[in-house]
């Protein structure tokens, strides 16, 4: 059975900090997904990784995958407040033919 | 354009009542999906449909659910004899084809007073 573990699961942290969002994945995966998540809102799609060492960026977020490790990270750098929301990661489980395996998500404040 | 639909936003339903939720994915994507978020977690898959057919089901939790898409478009998610666990943000997303990007929907507030 797949996981996706993810870590911190809440974090605060400081306009202008840099900070890494960590997500574990227990299988083998033809992709992983980052998606964000504001209050009482639906999932917004950040990036979407395919290969080994892929490394992707938009604005002050990049996003990274290590498929020998079975982990991707997400980094803010110069955090500001409307980067505040919860970002989630999923991992296709492979074929594409089922749904996506989300983690618990990572619930960000960033505080002025 | 337009994005995935959902209707209704918010459904108040009473314990044993059937429940129907409906998803407009976005025009020409084949792939849909099914998803369930409570509160403080990720969504949940519960089913996946390639056309008109469900390619897998392996998500849903009983034989109390039940999706359909008939036309290969809209799809309803029927839930009946519905219990206060069902009680969740039902979320649809679609994909051009299975495998790429999946878009959500708003998603369907579902409370079972």
């Amino acid at each position: 059975e797949l996981k996706v573990e993810q870590n911190p699961l809440f974090l605060s942290m400081q306009e202008g900090k840099n900070y890494t969002i960590y997500c574990n994945y227990s299988t083998t995966s033809d992709r992983l997904y980052w998606y964000r998540q504001d209050p009482g809102k639906s999932l917004e799609s950040l990036f979407v990784l395919l290969s080994n060492g892929a490394v992707k960026q938009e604005g002050r977020l990049m996003a990274s995958l290590d498929t020998k490790a079975r982990l991707s990270t997400l980094h803010i750098t110069a955090a500001v407040h409307d980067l505040s929301a919860t970002y989630f990661c999923a991992v296709d489980s492979g074929g594409g033919a089922d749904g996506l395996t989300f983690g618990k998500g990572t619930h960000l404040i960033i505080q002025p | 354009g337009a994005g995935v639909s959902q209707t209704p936003s918010n459904k108040v339903t009473e314990k044993g009542k059937y429940v129907e939720l409906r998803c407009d994915p976005i025009s020409g994507h084949t792939a849909l999906y099914w998803y369930r978020q409570s509160l403080g977690q990720g969504p949940e898959f519960l089913i996946y449909f390639q056309g008109t057919g469900a390619a897998d089901d392996s998500g849903l939790p009983n034989d109390r659910f039940f999706a359909v898409r008939p036309e290969g478009s809209v799809s309803t998610l029927k839930i009946q004899r519905t219990e206060r666990g069902d009680s969740a943000v039902y979320l649809c997303a679609s994909s051009p084809m299975r495998g790429e990007t999946q878009y959500f929907g708003p998603g369907t507030r579902l409370l079972v007073l």
